[in-house]
């Protein structure tokens, strides 16, 4: 079964560094989206992407954060310069279209020191 | 926006014992998902099923749109099906997928 892969799966980082978290999404998906658990509480959407640009963002998704498909193949989601609060899972997600179920990969734990 | 409202929120089962989990949702749907969550915090697919009834395995579902509710059933129950289990719903008018606050589930030997 195809899969979403992220990396890396543990990152530890400083307060006020930046991070880049990679998604490589299923090669015939075309929607794609980030979404971040803290520890012990749900899944909650950050961003969705579709054909090379943002179409939906929650209010979670600031001017902190930022995403893009640099080579048509991976997808990237960048923190500019990370807090505490920033600590959590990060998880990727695809789908082929728009009334397909979505695919999630395995995650990024994110700690912020 | 959508909400999505799971119970019971923690149940606890001896290993063989059948489980219904449920997910009322307070709008209409065009997707909806099961996920479990195991103990390395992976999201597993479970089913895709905005409608209707499937059955993998021990697991089945339904969910009954009209009525904006679904639910998952496990059956003889085995301690690795212990974890989160995540009801997810998308709206008709967007894309995102909002998930409930989850089932925590614990299966003992």
């Amino acid at each position: 079964e195809p899969e979403v892969t992220q990396t890396p799966s543990h990152q530890v980082t400083q307060m006020g560094q930046e991070v880049i978290l990679r998604c490589v999404p299923i090669s015939n998906h075309l929607y794609f989206y980030w979404y971040r658990q803290i520890l012990g509480q749900k899944v909650e959407f950050l961003v969705s992407f579709y054909n090379n640009e943002i179409s939906e963002k929650s209010e979670i998704f600031d001017d902190q954060f930022s995403v893009e498909r640099p080579d048509g193949s991976n997808f990237t989601l960048k923190i500019r310069s990370t807090k505490l609060e920033d600590s959590a899972m990060y998880f990727c997600a695809t789908r082929g279209a728009r009334l397909y179920g979505y695919t999630f990969g395995s995650g990024t734990r994110l700690t912020v020191v | 926006g959508i909400q999505v409202e799971q119970s019971p929120p923690d149940l606890i089962l001896q290993e063989g014992a059948n489980s219904t989990l449920r997910c009322n949702f307070s709008d209409s749907v065009n997707n909806l998902q099961w996920f479990h969550q195991n103990p390395w915090g992976q999201l597993i697919n479970l089913f895709y099923i905005p409608s209707g009834t499937k059955q993998n395995g021990r697991l089945s579902a339904t969910t009954v749109a009209t009525e904006r509710y679904s639910l998952l059933y496990i059956s003889s129950s085995q301690t690795t099906d212990s974890g989160v289990y995540f009801c997810a719903v998308g709206e008709t008018s967007g894309s995102r997928l909002t998930f409930g606050e989850g089932t925590q589930l614990t299966v003992n030997p």
